[in-house]
C-alpha cells in the first residue's frame, strides 16, 4: 500500500525566511504525489503535483517541490515566506482512484 | 467559475438525528468523493462514486451512506450521528479515476453533533 509521512506537525518561520515542509513516501510503484494547502475552515487547494514528467515541480504561490527517488522524498519549499502562507499543508499520494494524505504540517509565519 | 459547492457550510444536529450533507459540481467530472476530516487530522476517504459505480472504503461505518442521483450531485447521509461523527466533511471531484488526476475540493461542511 502507498503512504506518505510528513515530518513535523508544526513548522514556524519568520516572514521572508525559507519554507521547507518535509514529505517522504512509500510506494512499490512510481508514485503520483501531490501537495495541497488548507486555510482555516476551507477545503483543500492543489499547490502542485508530480506525475513523473519532471523531478522539480513548480506550483502556485511560489511553491515548488523536488521528487528524489533515492531519498523517497517530495519536500515542499518556498524561498521567502509570506504571512498569507500560514495554513495547513498536506502531502498526498495517489492510490487506486483515491488519495492517501499525510497527517499535515501547520505552517506559522512570524512577522 | 466551475466549482465544487457544499451546502450547508455549517450543520448542527442532535445525537441520533439523521442528517444529509449536499455536494454539487459544475465541472462535469466523473468521480465524486466524500472525505471525513477530524480536528487536526488528515482527510480520510469514506467512499467515492465513479459515475454511478459506488465504492465504499472497508472501514467506513455502516452509519454513513451516499447517493448520487446524477452527475452533478452527491449526498452524504448519516443515519444516526454520534458525538464521534463531529468533523469537517469534504466533497471532492476528479475528471476520471486515473492516479494522476487532480482532485478538486469543495469548502467543506462542518458538522456539530449535540
Amino acid at each position: 500500500a502507498q503512504s506518505v509521512t510528513q515530518l513535523g506537525s508544526h513548522v514556524s518561520v519568520s516572514e521572508g525566511a525559507l519554507v521547507l515542509l518535509r514529505c517522504n513516501y512509500s510506494s512499490s510503484v512510481p508514485p503520483y504525489l501531490f501537495w495541497y494547502v488548507q486555510y482555516p475552515n476551507q477545503g483543500l487547494q492543489l499547490l502542485l503535483k508530480y506525475t513523473s514528467a519532471a523531478t522539480l515541480v513548480k506550483g502556485i504561490n511560489g511553491f515548488e517541490a523536488e521528487f528524489k527517488k533515492s531519498e523517497t522524498s517530495f519536500h515542499l519549499t518556498k524561498p521567502s515566506a509570506h504571512m498569507r502562507d500560514a495554513a495547513e499543508y498536506f502531502c498526498a499520494v495517489a492510490g487506486r482512484r483515491a488519495l492517501t494524505f499525510g497527517s499535515g504540517t501547520r505552517l506559522q509565519v512570524q512577522p | 467559475d466551475a466549482m465544487v459547492i457544499q451546502n450547508p457550510r455549517y450543520q448542527v444536529t442532535q445525537f441520533g438525528k439523521p442528517v444529509t450533507l449536499s455536494c454539487s459540481q459544475t465541472l462535469n467530472h466523473n468521480v465524486m468523493y466524500w472525505y471525513q476530516q477530524k480536528s487536526s487530522q488528515a482527510p480520510k476517504l469514506l467512499f467515492h462514486y465513479y459515475d454511478k459505480d459506488f465504492n465504499n472504503e472497508a472501514d467506513t461505518p455502516d452509519n454513513f451512506q451516499s447517493r448520487r442521483p446524477n452527475t452533478s450531485f452527491c449526498f452524504l447521509d448519516i443515519r444516526s450521528p454520534g458525538l464521534g461523527d463531529a468533523a469537517m466533511y469534504l466533497c471532492a471531484t476528479s475528471r476520471d479515476g486515473l492516479d494522476q488526476a487532480e482532485q478538486f475540493f469543495g469548502p467543506g461542511t462542518r458538522l456539530t453533533v449535540l
